[in-house]
């Protein structure tokens, strides 16, 4: 039974580009949920979608947006990268109500230059 | 806003300790909490989910408390390994989102 999956593991990308970041959620999940990661801190949340679409946004700006598709991976996209969006971006996948908890990706390392 | 707080940040034991990791969270307003390992630069493990309802989960020798009214949480680590080594981290799920603390970065000299 496959987990969760995200590609790539590594990007590196300039200030002022735009990434693209993917989820495949772990089989038998309809709910993605996207977390950004600073060094030595904990993990923050984006958004999370179902049904394709968002459902709950945490506290980042319009420049982070996403998508959900009909099998419901997930997609995360940044535009006008910053230095300061450096990160560990983490995908984790549950059942809606999350009643059996959360799986987590093993992240895309995302370095802005 | 909830806010999720552990202590300590850093703890660096001797094999065979028996290790207390605290979580507290400020609204107590939640449906569960989760505790994840998560090993440096990959992805987060989870270890213990425990429901609003309950109050507390063992897997091995992990076993994990929760006070709901009080809004704490504790992860007991009996005779500790240095394959224990790692970052630990709780999070409590309400409103559609995790909200994570800042982790305990354990580390367990042989």
């Amino acid at each position: 039974d496959a987990g969760v999956t995200q590609s790539p593991t590594h990007l590196i990308k300039t200030r002022g580009q735009q990434v693209t970041l993917r989820c495949s959620p772990k089989s038998g999940h309809d709910t993605v949920s996207w977390y950004q990661q600073a060094l030595g801190q904990g993990p923050q949340f984006i958004f999370q979608y179902y049904e394709e679409e968002e459902r709950q946004r945490g506290n980042f700006p319009d420049r982070f947006s996403g998508h959900q598709f009909p099998n419901y991976s997930s997609e995360l996209n940044v535009n006008a990268l910053l230095l300061g969006d450096s990160a560990l971006y983490l995908c984790a996948s549950s059942l809606q109500g999350n009643l059996n908890g959360y799986t987590f990706g093993s992240g895309t390392r995302l370095t802005v230059v | 806003k909830q806010e999720v707080t552990q202590i300590p940040a850093a703890l660096s034991v001797p094999e065979g300790e028996n290790l207390v990791l605290n979580c507290s969270f400020t609204d107590s307003a939640i449906y569960n909490l989760q505790w994840f390992r998560q090993d440096p630069g990959k992805g987060l493990t989870s270890l213990l989910l425990i429901q609003s309802s309950q109050r507390e989960q063992t897997s091995g020798r992990l076993n994990a408390s929760l006070d709901k009214s009080s809004g704490r949480s504790t992860l007991y680590i009996a005779a500790s390994q240095p394959g224990d080594s790692a970052t630990y981290l709780c999070a409590v799920y309400a409103g559609n989102m995790l909200t994570f603390g800042g982790g305990t970065r354990l580390m367990v000299k042989p």
